[in-house]
């Protein structure tokens, strides 16, 4: 299995709060993805990066922030969490870019009441 | 129309039999094609990658029909462990990269 780790696991918050989610990689790869998995959605595109400090939005990236700071560090941000946040978040890093051969995170379970 | 589509099913099969699900997507111009499975409340996994010639990997066939613009996943000998819901990828001309809502599966013994 590839090398991607998540953090935290689990959380709840309240609405209005900030919340950082951290996904880490020990693959190496260019690539990383941020993800939010919902009933009824397939996996939807947060944002991803193509390198260190270069990123860019996804499909729904309204109420997210992202930073690289490192090669193996994605962080994802909700700036001031809202009960439509609610949701699995995964992580994923491919060698290429658009690739369909994407390695996953564990996933976060967020919850925001 | 959604870009890609599956049945959510589930799909009910006993053990040992062969199973064949979906997924149809809406651009002619799409050019690859991607099996994964998840297991319930874990992450996705690529299974396989589905070619222009189809894909045979063990048990597992993939198939692209691009007349009809669908892809296919077969499974023969179903096992209990094949228990999941399988996603399909679909990346179209426009290099955007969509997924599917999955398709259950459920191996009965």
């Amino acid at each position: 299995d590839a090398g991607i780790t998540q953090s935290p696991r689990h959380k709840v918050t309240e609405t209005g709060t900030p919340v950082t989610l951290r996904c880490h990689q020990t693959e190496n790869h260019r690539y990383m993805y941020w993800y939010r998995q919902d009933p009824g959605h397939g996996l939807r595109l947060i944002h991803y990066s193509y390198g260190v400090k270069d990123t860019d939005k996804g499909e729904v990236s309204d109420g997210y922030s992202v930073s690289r700071s490192k090669t193996e560090d994605f962080l994802l941000t909700l700036e001031s969490a809202t009960s439509s946040q609610t949701s699995v978040y995964f992580c994923a890093i491919s060698e290429a870019r658009v690739s369909g051969e994407q390695y996953f995170g564990p996933g976060t379970r967020l919850t925001v009441t | 129309r959604k870009e890609v589509e599956q049945d959510p099913g589930p799909f009910n099969v006993p053990e040992g039999a062969t199973v064949a699900f979906n997924c149809t997507y809406s651009n002619s111009a799409s050019q690859s094609f991607f099996w994964y499975r998840q297991d319930c409340r874990k992450e996705p996994k690529l299974l396989m990658s589905v070619y222009s010639s189809g894909n045979e990997d063990g048990r597992f066939t993939a198939q692209l029909n691009r007349a009809s613009q669908y892809i296919s996943l077969l499974i023969r000998d179903s096992k209990l462990s094949d228990s999941a819901t399988y996603l399909c990828v679909v990346i179209g001309g426009n290099e955007k990269l969509t997924f599917g809502t999955g398709t259950r599966l459920t191996i009965i013994p």
